[in-house]
């Protein structure tokens, strides 16, 4: 079936600019995930959707950032006011419930620049 | 501490050898272990998940678990080209979020 699709694949913003990444799960999946990945870094955790819990959001690392998860399926990332180090590709993952539960597949991701 | 650590620098292996990786975590409680193939400009792909210690192959892989000593190593058997990628260690902490190391780089030359 298909996989974890995100949008746009790339994005190129102003400093100061609002964005929004969208990520779409696998179908199924009631676990979601965003984590960005930067030149030369590991990737690091943002946020966490798990069917209709309270988000985990103690990775985003300013209030800039903020995610939500639409009908517990697609989800939006924004990054408002973006800033230069907020360059980075931003990866989302999904994973299902039962016995594979912890096993996390991801998108292509969104590569987004702040010029 | 990191939480995941992979401390090697590149790896570079003759096609047909063995490409060993290793991986350290902190997390005493963690319970699930994954290894992620990344290719240069994509994202990372599952290739291997472990729970329990001891050895778990799947086809030229074999994960190693040995939670008594917090580490985890992948084997690479009879490498290809097409394995040049770099490899990330990740672990599931009790919070879901998976922690991941830095990955190390595998050249494998023709």
């Amino acid at each position: 079936g298909a996989g974890v699709s995100q949008s746009p694949s790339n994005k190129v913003t102003e400093k100061g600019k609002d964005v929004e990444l969208r990520c779409d799960p696998i179908s199924g999946h009631t676990a979601l995930y965003w984590y960005r990945q930067s030149l030369g870094q590991g990737l690091e955790f943002l946020i966490y959707f798990q069917g209709n819990s309270a988000p985990d959001k103690s990775g985003l690392p300013s209030d800039r950032f903020s995610a939500e998860r639409t009908g517990g399926s697609v989800s939006t990332l924004t990054i408002q006011r973006t800033q230069q180090e907020d360059s980075a590709v931003y990866l989302c993952a999904s994973s299902s419930a039962g016995t594979r539960s912890n096993e996390q597949f991801f998108g292509p991701g969104t590569r987004l620049t702040v010029l | 501490q990191k939480e995941v650590e992979q401390n090697s620098g590149p790896l570079s292996v003759p096609e047909g050898a063995i490409a060993s990786l290793n991986c350290t975590y902190s997390d005493r409680g963690s319970q699930s272990f994954f290894w992620y193939r990344q290719y240069s400009g994509k994202s990372p792909e599952l290739i291997m998940s472990i729970y329990s210690n001891g050895d778990k192959e799947d086809g030229r892989f074999t994960a190693q678990l040995n939670k008594a000593s917090q580490y985890v190593s992948l084997l690479i058997r009879d490498s290809q080209p097409s394995d040049s990628a770099t490899y990330l260690c990740a672990v599931k902490g009790g919070n879901n979020r998976l922690a991941f190391g830095k990955g190390n780089q595998v050249v494998v030359i023709p």
